[in-house]
């Protein structure tokens, strides 16, 4: 296993058009978190999985937003009907217990860059 | 609230020349706190961590001390590489909060 997989790394769309980013984690990890990250500023969490749950989504998710992981592997995040200001970068990151408690190191991606045109 | 805040970059400096960064946060309780570093093409990495109050994260060279006192987590590198330059970002774990909470980043960059 080589790490946290992410694909595309690079999306140019039209705005309004449905965007759909995919992420592998770590297999042997439970946790997957999803965060965007904009130019110039740290990155902001969206939502996180434990295994195929869905247990927390962020505010800046929208309800244009969508995310999945179906059988707790890998995860999508969909973006319906998008805006210029969903260009951003957007990172997953997984981790075998809490990423936030210290106590196991988390993964990140390299990241899907979303340019809206 | 929780809140990180570190300072603003381009932190330009020579070969081994002594690098800090600053970082202070705001938080409830007693949050883990990490520095994490994105080199040019590549996803973040932990660079280390601190999970209470006095102990001191390192690696590669990197040190720093959480101080619940100053409510701060520097990053302190006592001689930097050309390699070393990347964007660091200074990043709080609340309790109870499942998510990290990441400063906006300092860039580092050193010339030979």
């Amino acid at each position: 296993d080589t790490g946290v997989s992410q694909d595309p790394r690079h999306k140019i769309t039209k705005r309004g058009q449905n965007v759909t980013f995919r992420c592998d984690p770590i297999s042997e990890h439970n946790r997957l978190y999803w965060y965007r990250q904009t130019l110039g500023q740290g990155p902001e969490f969206l939502t996180y999985f434990q295994n195929e749950a869905q247990l927390e989504k962020s505010r800046l998710l929208s309800d244009r937003f969508s995310a999945e992981r179906p059988k707790g592997s890998f995860s999508t995040l969909e973006i319906q009907r998008t805006e210029q200001g969903d260009s951003a970068m957007y990172l997953c990151a997984s981790s075998f217990l809490a990423m936030e408690s210290g106590k196991a190191e988390a993964f990140f991606g390299q990241g899907t860059r979303l340019t809206v045109v | 609230g929780n809140s990180v805040t570190q300072m603003e970059g381009p932190v330009t400096l020579s070969e081994e020349a002594f690098l800090t960064i600053n970082c202070t946060y705001t938080a409830t309780g007693y949050p883990s706190l990490f520095w994490y570093v994105q080199y040019p093409g590549e996803g973040l990495q932990l660079l280390l961590k601190a999970t209470k109050a006095d102990d001191k994260g390192s690696n590669k060279g990197f040190e720093a001390t959480y101080r619940k006192e100053t409510t701060s987590f520097h990053l302190e590198k006592g001689s930097v590489q050309v390699s070393d330059s990347a964007v660091y970002f200074c990043a709080l774990g609340p309790r109870g909060y499942n998510k990290l909470i990441f400063g906006a980043g300092t860039r580092l960059a050193v010339h030979p």
